[in-house]
């Protein structure tokens, strides 16, 4: 089965920082979502993004489907972004395949 | 608009005792799903429904069981209670179509602790 893994696991920054997620997967996907869980562990839903390029507010991602990867920016991070980040992808059937996250904590 | 919305919250119970974790959603999505999450872990799929009427096997759906009430309702089962099924489950939906496979929704999740 597909193969999803997600770097750096761990990711320490001041507020106001710029960083970037990488999420690195095995095999052609239909499906690519990029979800935020919280420190409560509620999950959001960042970005729906099995190719191209998408921005909402100070996120931005980038699929590159041809090279299986995709890529998650936070600029100007703030205390809120802290939690842990997941990048998911389905192949043929309904189910998503999750990386292990990468945990991110911004100090103040 | 509600989204997913999941009961209870949160659930003790001793090895063996039976449950059912509820599941809604009102977005009209044909499909809806069943993961559990692990400490320090990505979600895993347990069962999930591709449509009303129908429902499959996901990675992990030894020790539950599903039914698909309706095109809003989707609950999970667990018949007798072990240690290891203690996690937090998500309940998600989403619209999927014979030509795409569209984002999925997730509820607020279930923290279940089995003694």
């Amino acid at each position: 089965g597909i193969q999803v893994e997600q770097s750096p696991p761990d990711l320490i920054l001041q507020e106001g920082a710029n960083s970037t997620l990488r999420c690195n997967f095995s095999d052609s996907v239909n499906n690519l979502q990029w979800f935020h869980q919280n420190p409560w562990g509620q999950l959001i839903n960042l970005f729906y993004i099995p190719s191209g390029t998408k921005q909402n507010g100070r996120l931005s991602a980038t699929t590159v489907a041809t090279e299986r990867y995709s890529l998650l920016y936070i600029s100007s991070s703030q205390t809120t972004d802290s939690g842990v980040y997941f990048c998911a992808v389905s192949d043929s059937n309904y189910q998503l395949i999750w990386g292990a996250g990468t945990k991110l904590i911004i100090k103040p | 608009n509600a989204g997913v919305t999941q009961t209870p919250k949160f659930q003790v119970l001793k090895t063996g005792q039976s449950m059912t974790l509820q599941c809604a959603q009102d977005m009209n999505h044909n499909s809806m799903y069943w993961y559990r999450q692990d400490p320090g872990m990505g979600l895993r799929l347990i069962y999930y429904s591709a449509s009303e009427g129908t429902t499959d096997k996901g990675e992990v759906p030894n020790g539950y069981n599903v039914s698909r009430l309706n095109k809003r309702e989707f609950s999970l089962r667990l018949e007798s209670a072990a240690p290891s099924q203690t996690s937090v489950y998500f309940c998600a939906s989403s619209r999927v179509t014979w030509i795409s496979y569209n984002e999925q929704f997730f509820g607020p999740g279930t923290r279940l602790t089995v003694l």
